[in-house]
């Protein structure tokens, strides 16, 4: 199974919401990923977690907040959202180990449409 | 500074036709993978290229990874509309593999691929 979950698929909210974008993995994968894509442009990392700890953000506003509630979970929490904001956001998971390096691949989830009005 | 260069950018053939996709560095990479990624969709891995000079086949679709590990291509047999989308080469760095596999993925532009009936 080399699945990810992402919910909800569509959202759209006002800049003055809070909203919460989830995403599940079942694969054991220790790192996990959100990156941002807009139309037609390849995907922009904004964080990354291993072993539920952020290792790395990628200078990304404060109005994005990731969290990795377990092994399996990460969230990424929306608040005060900009238009500009409006994308694709794709969570992605890989296994994290050296031992299998260089085959980490990262396997992404079909994504959340977020638009701000 | 963008560490992989794609091209082309577009592509738009009828269907039948052959097509090559070209991704290409200066820096050397530990293993390259190719995406294939359909409007409001994610990102769904093609195929990984480990060892330098390794072709892998992948039905109509040929992935072949640089000797020196700093190109790739993916050739296209006979092109079908149901070939049409985003394809994506993404890799890990080198210089990155400092016995961690904790993936910063550096993407190419992306090709977009319109195959025509």
């Amino acid at each position: 199974d080399t699945e990810v979950t992402q919910t909800p698929k569509h959202l759209v909210m006002g800049m003055t919401n809070k909203k919460s974008l989830k995403c599940e993995q079942h694969m054991g994968h220790r790192a996990m990923y959100w990156y941002k894509q807009k139309a037609k442009k390849p995907p922009e990392l904004m964080f990354v977690y291993s072993y539920e700890k952020l290792s790395i953000n990628e200078s990304v506003p404060s109005r994005f907040s990731p969290e990795c509630p377990n092994s399996s979970l990460l969230n990424l929490h929306l608040h005060a959202l900009q238009p500009e904001d409006s994308a694709l956001y794709l969570c992605a998971s890989s296994q994290e180990k050296v031992a299998s390096a260089p085959y980490n691949e990262q396997f992404f989830g079909p994504g959340t449409r977020l638009t701000v009005l | 500074t963008q560490l992989l260069e794609q091209s082309p950018q577009f592509l738009s053939i009828q269907e039948g036709e052959n097509l090559t996709v070209y991704c290409n560095s200066s820096s050397v990479f530990s293993s390259l993978q190719w995406y294939r990624q359909e409007p409001g969709e994610g990102p769904v891995l093609l195929v990984t290229v480990v060892t330098g000079g390794e072709v892998k086949k992948l039905k109509r679709l040929t992935f072949q990874f640089g000797d020196a590990r700093k190109d790739s291509s993916l050739h296209i047999t006979a092109a079908q509309p149901g070939d049409t989308g985003l394809y994506l080469c993404a890799g890990i760095s080198r210089g990155d593999d400092r016995g961690s596999t904790l993936g910063r993925l550096y993407f190419g532009r992306g090709t977009q691929l319109t195959v025509w009936p």
